[in-house]
């Protein structure tokens, strides 16, 4: 039971260094998300995408861009990394199209840029 | 401004003991409220509640909503050591596009 899956766990940049992380999901859900979580500050929503080939900024959406790939995967990237971009990502995903049900989440990736 | 309250930030206790969790809101066109359990990683659900009133009940863990005073609280008896972890409240709100903020946690340690 895979459920959702993100890569890397872990990962380093330097600051200006794009990348992107991967969140592959096998439950056949319809909406995706993807959270920031940071000490202090609970768990922010960046970006989430209600179905394929739609979607929209969460609270925190500033640089950071997102693909809704296919009903599966939903990638974030980060275009020029800061500091204060250093934070466990989350990736999240549930059956409907709105946020009024059970969400599972990935293990997380902890990013940190220096 | 939109926001959702927990407390206590942190709480200690032994195992035997009876928790209250508390989680605050104000928010416009409230929708549902949720639980997560973190222990390492992932949160993993625990509840959704809609209905004021309506316990929601899984084994020690039970929780209800009062939609007039605007709160919810989970309730954990006869804690366990695998207990301890940061308990999240999340509050879906809105009209036409559905917002969803989650509160910064509750820490809940629960020694031998």
């Amino acid at each position: 039971n895979a459920g959702v899956t993100q890569t890397p766990k872990f990962q380093v940049l330097k600051t200006g260094q794009s990348m992107t992380l991967q969140c592959a999901q096998d439950m056949n859900h319809n909406s995706m998300y993807w959270y920031r979580q940071d000490p202090g500050m609970g768990l922010r929503l960046i970006y989430y995408s209600a179905s394929e080939g739609t979607t929209d900024k969460g609270e925190v959406p500033n640089g950071y861009n997102v693909s809704r790939l296919n009903k599966r995967e939903f990638s974030l990237r980060l275009e020029s990394a800061a500091p204060s971009q250093t934070s466990v990502y989350f990736c999240a995903s549930n059956r409907g199209q709105t946020m009024n049900t059970e969400a599972f989440f990935g293990q997380g990736t902890r990013l940190t840029v220096v | 401004e939109d926001k959702v309250v927990q407390s206590p930030l942190s709480l200690v206790v032994h195992e035997g003991d009876t928790v209250t969790l508390n989680c605050s809101y104000e928010v416009t066109n409230f929708r549902s409220l949720l639980w997560y359990k973190q222990e390492k990683k992932a949160p993993t659900f625990l509840f959704m509640l809609t209905s004021s009133g309506i316990e929601k009940k899984s084994g020690r863990l039970s929780s209800i909503l009062d939609k007039k005073e605007l709160f919810s609280i989970l309730n954990i008896t006869a804690t366990q050591t695998g207990d301890s972890a940061v308990y999240l409240c999340a509050v879906v709100y809105g009209g036409a596009t559905n917002k969803l903020i989650f509160g910064t946690g509750t820490l809940l340690a629960v020694q031998p």
